[in-house]
């Protein structure tokens, strides 16, 4: 089974903060995502990875930054941590496209920004 | 631009109901469709997919149709239990887009 783990569970940061959020899959995924969960809005992507050092803004990545150096870890990175960026964040990867499109997705990590 | 539309919750059910959940989307080209559920506490994990016009995705007694005509996937379950309780997404992909659209997602509750 293809395994997504994020490096915490639950993360509390001052405002202004530098905050890095890990993801690793061991499956050989070429893509990788971050996604940000809000009550009533669903999932939005932050940045996606489709190969090492290779990345592409999503639809809201103003405030975040992402780093890819390997096959099978993706970073997410909040330069500035603010208020605004409470929520919940999610890791996936995939296959490339054409191959099923299903995403697998880590556990989230709860951040909390003070 | 891809865009799914999934019926607003919260939904509380009894056990043994039957429980639905609505899925529109818009899309270009031949999307392939998809269920997700959220688990309290976990990240999402995919319940059933389907890829072409009039596949039909079942898992753990839940099913839906790729519905071309009315662009729609509609979520069903015969008879919930209580460990069903959870968070629904309805989601899209192009064929050839790694990308996903969520819903909105859909929360149920099944009480006993």
């Amino acid at each position: 089974d293809v395994k997504v783990t994020q490096s915490s569970r639950y993360l509390v940061k001052r405002t202004g903060e530098k905050v890095f959020l890990e993801c690793v899959q061991d499956m050989d995924h070429e893509n990788m995502f971050w996604y940000r969960q809000d009550p009533g809005l669903g999932l939005r992507l932050i940045y996606f990875s489709y190969d090492v050092k290779m990345k592409e803004k999503g639809d809201i990545p103003e405030g975040y930054s992402v780093s890819r150096e390997k096959k099978e870890r993706f970073s997410l990175i909040l330069e500035s941590a603010s208020t605004n960026q409470t929520s919940m964040y999610l890791c996936a990867s995939s296959l490339p496209a054409g191959l099923g499109n299903e995403q697998f997705f880590g556990p989230g990590t709860r951040l909390t920004v003070l | 631009g891809n865009s799914v539309t999934q019926m607003e919750g919260p939904v509380t059910l009894s056990e043994e109901a039957f429980l639905t959940i609505n899925c529109t989307y818009t899309a270009t080209g031949y999307p392939s469709l998809f269920w997700y559920v959220q688990y309290p506490g976990e990240g999402l994990q995919l319940l059933l997919k389907a890829t072409k016009a009039d596949d039909k995705g079942s898992n753990k007694g839940f099913e839906a149709t790729y519905r071309k005509e009315t662009t729609s996937f509609h979520l069903e379950k015969g008879s919930v239990q209580v460990s069903d309780s959870a968070v629904y997404f309805c989601a899209l992909s192009d064929q050839y887009d790694y990308k996903l659209s969520f819903g909105a997602g859909t929360t149920v509750t099944v009480r006993a």
